[in-house]
Parts: C-alpha cells; sequence; structure tokens
C-alpha cells in the first residue's frame, strides 16, 4: 500500500505570498489531518478533514485553510504569508475521524522569505 | 481543550540503560494515548499506543503506563540502543468522541550515549 504523499515537498515563499499544500492519504484512508511542526511549538493540530468535511480545527488564524475533495485527497492554503509561518506541515491519514492512529507523510517544508 | 505537557524536552542517556518519557493531560474525557517517534529528518511513526482501560502495555523494550486518576501516561524503554536516538511524541484524544483532534506534547529528544 502507498503512503501518505505530500507535494511539494520543499518550497519558498516571499511575505503576502499565498500557499497551497496538497496531501493524498493512504487508499482507504477517509481522514485527513494537518500539522504545523516547529522546533518551539513541536506538533500543533490546524485541521481534520472527514468526508469532504472539517470535523474541527486548531487555534490557528483565517489565513490558513484547507479542504477534501471527494477521493479523499486534501489541500491545505495559506494566504498573506506572514515569516512566522515558515514551518513543516505534516498530512497525515486514518481511516476515520478522531481516532489518533495516524500515519503521516513526508511533510512539506515551507520557508518564507 | 486538551493540554499535553510532556517531560524533560531532552534526555540523554547511556546505551544500555533505561530511558522514562512523562506527560500529563487535562481533559478527563481524553480515552487515547499514543506515542510517535520522529527520526531525524523523518515522520513521525505511532511506536506504541494505551486505552484508557489499560494500565499497562509492552512491546519488547518499550512499554507505557497510564494512570487516568492523575492524568498522568509514560514511555519506558529499556536497554536502550543507537536506534532509538529520536524525538519522542506523547499525544491524547477522545477517540469517537469529541471535536478537538489528537493533542500532541512539546516532545523529548532522546540521545543515546555509545
Amino acid at each position: 500500500k502507498a503512503g501518505v504523499t505530500q507535494t511539494p515537498r520543499y518550497l519558498i515563499k516571499t511575505r503576502g505570498q499565498q500557499v497551497t499544500l496538497s496531501c493524498s492519504p493512504i487508499s482507504g484512508h477517509r481522514s485527513v489531518s494537518w500539522y504545523q511542526q516547529t522546533p518551539g511549538q513541536g506538533l500543533q493540530f490546524l485541521f481534520e478533514y472527514f468526508s469532504e468535511t472539517q470535523r474541527n480545527k486548531g487555534n490557528f488564524p483565517g489565513r490558513f485553510s484547507g479542504r477534501q475533495f471527494s477521493n479523499s485527497r486534501s489541500e491545505m492554503n495559506v494566504s498573506t504569508l506572514e515569516l512566522g509561518d515558515s514551518a513543516l506541515y505534516l498530512c497525515a491519514s486514518s481511516p476515520g475521524p478522531n481516532t489518533g492512529e495516524l500515519f503521516f507523510g513526508e511533510g512539506s517544508r515551507l520557508t518564507v522569505l | 481543550g486538551e493540554n499535553v505537557e510532556q517531560h524533560p524536552s531532552t534526555l540523554s542517556v547511556q546505551e544500555g540503560d533505561s530511558a522514562v518519557i512523562k506527560c500529563t493531560y487535562s481533559d478527563s474525557a481524553s480515552n487515547y494515548f499514543p506515542w510517535y517517534k520522529q527520526e531525524l529528518g523523518k515522520r513521525p511513526q505511532l511506536i506504541i499506543d494505551s486505552r484508557s482501560n489499560v494500565g499497562e502495555k509492552k512491546d519488547q523494550r518499550i512499554a507505557v503506563t497510564l494512570n487516568k486518576t492523575a492524568k498522568h501516561f509514560s514511555l519506558h524503554i529499556t536497554e536502550t540502543q543507537p536506534e532509538d536516538s529520536a524525538v519522542y511524541f506523547c499525544a491524547a484524544i477522545h477517540s469517537g468522541g469529541g471535536a478537538d483532534g489528537l493533542t500532541f506534547g512539546k516532545g523529548t529528544h532522546l540521545i543515546i550515549q555509545p
């Protein structure tokens, strides 16, 4: 079974730009969660999608948004980028929502200049 | 929402010795406590978990304990080896209910000294 795939793996943006990250879950997994990882804050929950619906959202500003498609693939978008948005963005899939048993992708490393 | 505290942030032990990482959580509704290991430059991976109806669980050299009354849970690694060097994250969730997602501790960087 293929694992969780995230694209792009690395990207560099400048302040004020926007970015879209993509995640393909493990086949058959219908839940996708997104996390922001930074050295100081660890893994912080962004949001979780299940059956194209956002089930819950972490404590991030409205500049962070996401969506899930009918094939369970998910995208997250960050608008009006700030320097502090530089981080590793990890996507994780699971068979169902709110299980805690997550399978992570390799992540998308975003650098904002 | 849930809050998970993890200690220590860095732990250095001699190869062959034991390592213990401790976590506390705040939401009494949490009932599932997974542990993730993240090696340098790699993705976090689930290594072991505990559920609220199980006080202790063991898998070869690693074991987890849970004290629901005190809202504490711990990871124990015995006979540490170089490949145990990684960052370990504890987490908590109200599995099957709630709407907070999986909450992680800030991680423990485990260093195995040869």
